[in-house]
């Protein structure tokens, strides 16, 4: 079993439609958790970090963590063309390295 | 803040040659810079852990006389791809770690793309 799943899609949506984006994983230990974005042929670019559980929001992003589920979710609400790139999440457990999902390809469509 | 610069962002050689590749932190300075891979439609492969004045924590399964890492400094950090071979083909990219940030908060570079001719 993999330390991280994520559906790799692709998963397409109409501008403006909500979308929401899934991580599962396996190791307890897991207390930080981000996601990063990374569009074609583009370093990942850190779009939400949160510690433990709980809910963050930064405009249009949601990054939700349960972990009694071990599931984490990141909404993005009023979805734009721009946020078309690939969502990966990434965990970790305190003073380990980070583990990634394979990553969300999404794309929005004007 | 917390931008990390790589170089060259594409590199293109032939078989049986050695690619450098440059990490910087840019405006911080990083206890640790990570280098991944990344081959096409494939999430990030760690290939090994650079902690500035000391030898490379290499993962199993990435040959350390292949990939040679150095962390010179707390905003530089080079891999050396020696010997390339069209296998070595792929986005590598780096990361930093802060100084005084949150324990495993890290900042990505751009990527490098290496095509072995």
């Amino acid at each position: 079993q993999k330390e991280v799943e994520q559906d790799p899609g692709p998963l397409s949506v109409p501008e403006g439609a909500i979308v929401s984006l899934n991580c599962t994983y396996s190791n307890s230990a897991f207390q930080y958790f981000m996601w990063y974005r990374q569009y074609s042929r583009k370093g990942p670019e850190l779009l939400m970090y949160t510690y433990s559980s709980g809910n963050k929001e930064d405009g249009r992003f949601t990054a939700q963590v349960d972990k009694s589920s071990k599931y984490i979710s990141l909404f993005i609400r009023d979805s734009q063309p721009s946020d078309s790139a690939t969502y990966l999440c990434a965990m970790s457990a305190p003073a380990n390295n980070l583990f990634f999902g394979t990553g969300t390809r999404l794309t929005v469509i004007p | 803040g917390a931008v990390v610069s790589q170089h060259p962002s594409w590199v293109i050689c032939k078989s049986g040659t050695s690619v450098k590749i440059e990490c910087r932190s840019l405006d911080f300075q990083a206890t640790t810079m990570f280098w991944y891979r990344q081959f096409p439609k494939q999430s990030l492969m760690l290939m090994a852990t650079s902690n500035e004045g000391s030898k490379a924590t290499y993962e199993q399964g990435v040959e350390k006389d292949k990939f040679l890492i150095n962390h010179a400094s707390l905003t530089l950090s080079t891999l050396t791809v020696t010997s390339a071979h069209p296998e070595d083909s792929s986005f590598y990219i780096c990361s930093a770690r802060k100084l005084e940030g949150a324990y495993n908060e890290q900042f990505f570079g751009p990527g490098t793309r290496l095509t072995v001719l």
